[in-house]
């Protein structure tokens, strides 16, 4: 089963638009981590935001929204007023006794 | 400017061939990390290694090796025996806990390796 799911494959979208990533994760353990990164086309994935089981404060940086809710299991991630360049792969983590990542979204933001 | 460095950015690997991924980094990280990522999957973690001349296995580690000479290289070998080497391979390193503490990861560009 998979640990870490993150239901879109894709979203395209028109640049201003806001765009929101699913992520639900499945953990039995009651402290964890949950990460998401950004894979620009240059490849290499960049940290974004990290979130322990015990904060469930969710967070706006910049055009970046976060929202953890533990009751069901969803570390969603929102973009909003998006750019061409937030075009990547997005992925969600879960650390428990081990790193799982989802399969990732393609966002892709035209102009 | 401190990072990781991935070469080549491309490699094609023959029938039989073992092949070797480079990964350096000058970020004074304890430890590293090889991951595969495969179109429409997640990372999977190949091998690891949290210290000069130890590393373990990851999720899939059959048919690759690794050493840990030194502190800033950790070299991916793809070896005839992984059937299916074909994916993007990313090299990673974090100070030393890793995502256990909630550290971040930090991530080089990739090799891309096919088989011709």
């Amino acid at each position: 089963a998979q640990k870490v799911t993150q239901a879109q494959t894709e979203i395209s979208v028109v640049e201003k638009e806001d765009v929101t990533l699913d992520c639900v994760y499945e953990t039995r353990d009651t402290t964890y981590y949950l990460f998401w990164y950004k894979q620009p086309p240059s490849g290499e994935l960049v940290f974004l935001i990290r979130r322990n089981s015990f904060d469930e404060q969710n967070e706006i940086s910049g055009r970046y929204s976060w929202n953890f809710q533990k009751s069901t299991s969803s570390f969603n991630f929102t973009i909003t007023a998006s750019q061409v360049v937030d075009s990547a792969v997005y992925f969600c983590a879960l650390y428990d006794y081990k790193l799982s990542f989802g399969a990732g979204t393609t966002v892709t933001v035209r102009a | 400017d401190g990072g990781i460095t991935q070469s080549p950015k491309y490699l094609f690997r023959k029938e039989g061939q073992n092949v070797t991924l480079s990964c350096e980094q000058n970020l004074n990280h304890d430890a590293m990390y090889w991951y595969r990522q495969d179109p429409g999957q997640g990372l999977r973690l190949i091998y690891y290694s949290q210290i000069v001349n130890d590393f373990q296995k990851g999720d899939i580690a059959e048919g690759y090796s690794v050493s840990r000479e030194k502190k800033e290289s950790f070299p991916l070998t793809v070896t005839s025996a992984q059937k299916n080497p074909t994916a993007f391979y990313l090299c990673a390193s974090s100070t030393g806990q890793g995502a256990k503490s909630g550290e971040k990861l930090f991530f080089g560009s990739g090799t891309q390796l096919s088989v011709l």
